[in-house]
């Protein structure tokens, strides 16, 4: 079985440029997290989408959204980049959300804003 | 609002020696548990999870953490460390109904030869 895969690995881009990152969870899984991970502020969630829907969401500006396709797969994006978005995003494939369904994490994408 | 404390930013050991990383959390009722290890670049990988019954619980990789209720506490144990455990380890809590996880800010592990 396929684990969670993130797309792409690294990325480097400019103060105000947006970007757009990729998450394919587990076949079967239905719900996809994202999280940002920083030395400063540690691991921070930032939105889950289930059917398509964003069902729960973390306290970070309206810059970071996301959505979610039919297949389940997920992108989020990032407008107006800043020198603090510089992160590992991770991005967690769930079957149903819930924390007894246990959470699946991809290998992270390293986003670095120059 | 729930939280994790991990005490312990950076804990060394000597490779075959017994090793204990502390969690404790604060939540109104009992949080479903995590464990997650990170190596340098990588993503999470769980190494075990409490949801209810015994207190106990085994995971992968040798590890085992035991909940304590009355201390609000879920450390993670293991008796013999080995060189390839060297990685950073995150406690984690969840609600029954939430659909997110609260890290803690991580324990850094070194293993000495």
């Amino acid at each position: 079985k396929a684990g969670v895969t993130q797309t792409p690995r690294y990325l480097i881009k400019t103060r105000g440029q947006q970007v757009t990152l990729s998450c394919s969870p587990i076949s079967g899984h239905r719900s996809v997290s994202w999280y940002q991970q920083t030395p400063g502020q540690g691991l921070q969630f930032l939105f889950e989408y289930f059917s398509e829907t964003q069902r729960n969401k973390g306290n970070f500006p309206g810059r970071f959204s996301g959505r979610q396709f039919s297949n389940s797969r997920s992108e989020m994006n990032v407008s107006t980049l800043e020198l603090g978005d510089s992160a590992l995003y991770l991005c967690a494939s769930s079957l149903g959300g819930q924390a007894s369904g246990g959470y699946t994490f991809g290998s992270g994408t390293r986003l670095t804003v120059v | 609002a729930q939280s994790v404390t991990q005490p312990d930013i950076h804990i060394t050991v000597s490779e075959g020696a017994s090793l204990e990383l502390r969690c404790n959390y604060s939540y109104g009722a009992t949080p479903y548990l995590f464990w997650y290890v990170q190596s340098p670049g990588q993503g999470l990988q769980l190494l075990l999870k409490y949801f209810s019954g015994d207190t106990l619980v085994q995971g992968i990789k040798g590890f085992e953490a035991e909940f304590k209720r009355s201390q609000s506490s879920f450390n993670l144990r293991k008796p013999s460390v080995h060189w390839s455990d060297a990685a950073e380890y995150f406690c984690a809590i969840a609600s029954g109904s939430a659909r997110q996880l609260t890290f803690g800010s991580g324990t850094q592990l070194t293993v000495l030869p």
